[in-house]
């Protein structure tokens, strides 16, 4: 079963830029998961999706931060404009259904986003 | 206060030392504890996980939840070099599937 799969694996751009992540979760996965990690910390959910419809943006910068998951399958996750705060690591993760660890969920390896 | 606490480390012990790791909470409501282990510049891999009170064995490692008083733990024994990695508590409010993860405690055993 193939994993996770996110691109790029690295970034580095100016504050003010804008920068888009990619997501392809495992097949058959309904879930998916955004998550911020930043250096020291744990990650701390941004978004997840059921199918193709939102379930929790909560804590979701809206006014920089936006995501998408067309068709229920791959997700985007982009920031427009990126501060300094936003280095971190951008962790996508999925899972068959939103239950409990029964369905535990799958992490990709990430994205190292540094903004200069 | 964070909803989940855990000491950063690094925690460093010799190759074969029996390592105790430690997460407190303050959400009663929380029911799923997880331990994940996340080594350097790769995803977080779920251990093993347990519900409510109670303990859970599956093979070096052992899981155990007292949620008397809102402390939970993860014991490997034997511990490995392989072992050396990030290990990341988390916990779940059932019906929920929404993690909330501690800081992660590194832990280095040398050979």
């Amino acid at each position: 079963e193939a994993g996770v799969a996110q691109s790029p694996r690295y970034k580095i751009i100016e504050k003010r830029q804008s920068v888009a992540f990619w997501c392809n979760p495992i097949s058959g996965h309904a879930t998916l998961y955004w998550y911020q990690q930043i250096l020291g910390q744990g990650p701390k959910l941004l978004i997840q999706f059921q199918n193709n419809g939102v379930v929790d943006d909560s804590q979701l910068p809206k006014d920089r931060f936006s995501a998408e998951r067309l068709k229920g399958v791959d997700s985007t996750l982009k920031i427009q404009p990126a501060k300094l705060e936003d280095s971190a690591v951008y962790l996508c993760a999925s899972s068959r259904g939103p239950g409990g660890p029964n369905q535990p969920q799958h992490f990709g390896d990430g994205t190292r986003l540094s903004i200069l | 206060q964070k909803e989940v606490e855990q000491d950063p480390g690094p925690l460093s012990v010799p190759e074969g030392a029996i390592v105790s790791l430690n997460c407190t909470y303050s959400n009663s409501a929380f029911q799923y504890f997880m331990w994940y282990r996340q080594y350097s510049r790769k995803g977080p891999e779920l251990l093993m996980y347990t519900y409510s009170s109670g303990n859970k064995e599956d093979g070096r490692f052992t899981a155990q939840v007292d949620k008397s008083s809102k402390y939970i733990s993860l014991f490997i024994r034997d511990s490995q070099p392989s072992d050396s990695a990030t290990y990341l508590c988390a916990m779940m409010v059932t019906g929920f599937q929404k993690l909330v993860f501690g800081t992660g405690t590194r832990l280095l055993v040398s050979p």
